[in-house]
Parts: C-alpha cells; structure tokens; sequence
C-alpha cells in the first residue's frame, strides 16, 4: 500500500485560506468515505482534527474544513493564524482493511 | 478521561526484537481498535496495523506482515507490538492510537523511541 500523495509544503500569509490536497487512489481515498486528517507540532503525538472526510472532533476549530472528490481528498485552513503552522497528514481506510497515511505536508505561515 | 500511556525508550541491536506497551485508561478497554503508527527522524507517519481488543484479532500492513505481532491483555487493559529482526531503518518513535470507531484514530499515546544501532 503505497503512502498517499501531498504536497511536501503549503504557505500563507496570516488571514489567508489554503488548501491542502491529498491523492489516493479508487482503493483508498477514492473508495471511502474513512478520510481523516492530523495535525502534528515538531515533538508532539498527532491529533485529529477532521475524520469521515469533513467532519471535525469536538474542540477543533471551525477554521479547518475537508472535502473529497473522486481519488483526492483536501483540507482547507481558513483564516490562517500563526499556531497552525505544523505538518499535517491526510489518512484514509484501504481495501485490505488497514489504513495508509499521506506523505505529510509542512504548513508555513509567513 | 482517555489515557493511553506507552513504556519508555528502547535501544536495540539489529536483528533483535522489540517489545512496546501501550496501557489504557478511561474507557472500556474492549470497545475500540487500537492502532499502532510509527515516524521516523524526520520523516512522515507509517501506519502498521491494529488489533481488536475484545477478541485479540489483528491486521497488520503489508510492510509488516511475517514481522510484527501485537497482542494484549484486557487484565491490565494494555496492548502491545513486537517488532523482530531489527535493522537500523525501524528506529523511529512508535504511537499506539485509539479508534474513536468511526475509522479514526482519536486518542494517542506519548510515543515510545525505539533506536537500533550496533
């Protein structure tokens, strides 16, 4: 299962919104509904912060926001604030029951 | 609340195994999958399988297959991965993570270096 593709780093300015996109293929992302995102600081475990493609756990900010569309996933930072600068990883449910993960994005803000 | 506390740092010799814990809390142990994730220096999260606590069944991802095992026991509400035949290219630090059961993984552990160098 190969890792899902990301762009290795996506900037913005303060107050900007970015996109975040996530390619998979009709065995993963393409064939589930199961998309989630994290989001993790330099040193620190993951936390989730979009599951089921566009919804979002309890305390995340409505600032973040998923969609999907065929074999591609995204994730939207809205209002872009300093403290969202961190990598982010997209992961979807595959065909052989287990889960692949993104190759990872680096969010700059500048 | 949802603690999942994992053993402390482990350094090893290629071609030895390695043994990581994982010790939940707050929640009914049996509920959910546990997953287990690893990252290595710099590099992105790698996604190694899970196990199912209530019956002990497991999947694990392809890469793995034929060398880990995890395992638990629902006495002491921990889970567990065994790594075998290290070489250098598994030291990374390695998350267990709870299923919110919605195909998700909620709830991390701190992680657990594992370091393999002669």
């Amino acid at each position: 299962q190969s890792a899902l593709t990301q762009p290795a780093s996506v900037s913005g300015s303060p107050g900007q919104s970015i996109t975040l996109s996530c390619t998979g293929t009709s065995s993963d992302v393409g064939g589930y509904t199961h998309v989630s995102w994290y989001q993790q600081y330099p040193g620190k475990a993951p936390k989730l912060i979009i599951y089921e493609v566009n919804n979002r756990p309890s305390g995340v900010s409505n600032r973040f926001s998923g969609s999907k569309s065929g074999n591609t996933a995204s994730l939207t930072i809205s209002g872009l604030q300093a403290e969202d600068e961190a990598d982010y990883y997209c992961s979807s449910y595959t065909i052989t029951t287990t889960y692949v993960f993104g190759t990872g994005t680096k969010v700059t803000v500048l | 609340q949802v603690l999942l506390v994992q053993s402390g740092a482990e350094v090893k010799k290629p071609g030895a195994s390695v043994k990581v814990s994982c010790e939940a809390s707050g929640y009914t142990f049996t509920t959910q999958y546990m997953h287990w994730v690893r990252q290595a220096p710099g590099q992105g999260l790698e996604y190694m399988g899970f196990i199912i606590p209530s019956s002990g069944i497991t999947a694990y991802a392809q890469k793995f297959q034929g060398r880990v095992t995890m395992t638990r026991d629902t006495s002491t509400s921990t889970v567990y991965v065994e790594l075998s035949s290290l070489r250098s290219e598994d030291t990374a630090v390695y998350y267990c993570a709870r299923d919110l059961g919605i195909f998700c993984l909620g709830y991390w552990g701190q992680g657990t270096l594992v370091t393999v160098s002669s």
